[in-house]
């Protein structure tokens, strides 16, 4: 069965740190792999990943893929209070038509 | 903005009450999902439409779960006979197709009391 598991399940930073969060999956026949971040409500798209090694970036957010080892980090250099959030990783297959989520890690950034 | 919306934001009901939520989509998107998401959990998905056709439901979805798509465009999901552990955010997402991402609505909270 199709699994995606996210670590740490919460981080508590300091503005200005820099955090990494993340994703390992298993899925047949993998498509992509997703980041989204969710505040209080509707999670919203960062970043689409199906290639391995080929960063994603926007921003001082950035993201990486290995499809070898499955699994993807999402990178926040000089983080704001603003970057609280959850972020939640999700992968898709080509056998399936739904998207299966993590638990989310929630990060807090402190003043 | 014309982003996902649905409708109501809050609902409080009491066990055993049938209850309808209303999710309307981006206009172009095709695809129309319905996942359901509890505190400390990612979103879990419950069903999803491809134009009017519900091609696929989780096992999650009782029987008491019915999604409907009329025509195409807006998108209800009825809970008939609710159950305290059917209180969670629902969520509803569109989406161009297989392989472009999900636009999620601010959801609709369920309480069962």
């Amino acid at each position: 069965e199709d699994k995606v598991v996210q670590s740490p399940l919460s981080l508590v930073v300091h503005e200005g740190d820099t955090v990494t969060l993340n994703c390992s999956y298993e899925v047949t026949n993998f498509r992509s792999l997703l980041w989204y971040k969710q505040e209080k409500k509707a999670p919203t798209f960062l970043f689409m990943l199906t290639s391995s090694g080929i960063e994603k970036k926007s921003g001082r957010l950035s993201s990486i893929l290995d499809k070898k080892e499955l699994f993807s980090i999402l990178n926040i250099t000089a983080t704001q209070t603003g970057d609280s959030a959850i972020y939640l990783c999700a992968v898709e297959g080509y056998n399936n038509n739904d998207m299966r989520f993590g638990a989310g890690t929630r990060l807090t950034v402190k003043p | 903005d014309t982003g996902v919306s649905q409708d109501p934001r809050h609902k409080i009901t009491k066990r055993g009450q049938n209850v309808t939520f209303r999710c309307d989509p981006i206009s172009e998107h095709n695809r129309l999902y319905w996942y359901r998401q509890t505190l400390g959990q990612g979103p879990e998905f419950l069903t999803y439409f491809q134009n009017e056709a519900q091609l696929e439901k989780s096992r999650l979805l009782s029987d008491r779960f019915s999604a409907e798509r009329p025509k195409g465009s807006f998108s209800t999901l009825e809970i008939q006979r609710t159950e305290q552990g059917d209180s969670a955010m629902y969520l509803c997402a569109s989406s161009l197709g297989q392989g472009s991402p999900l636009h999620f609505g601010n959801g609709t909270r369920l309480t069962v009391t």
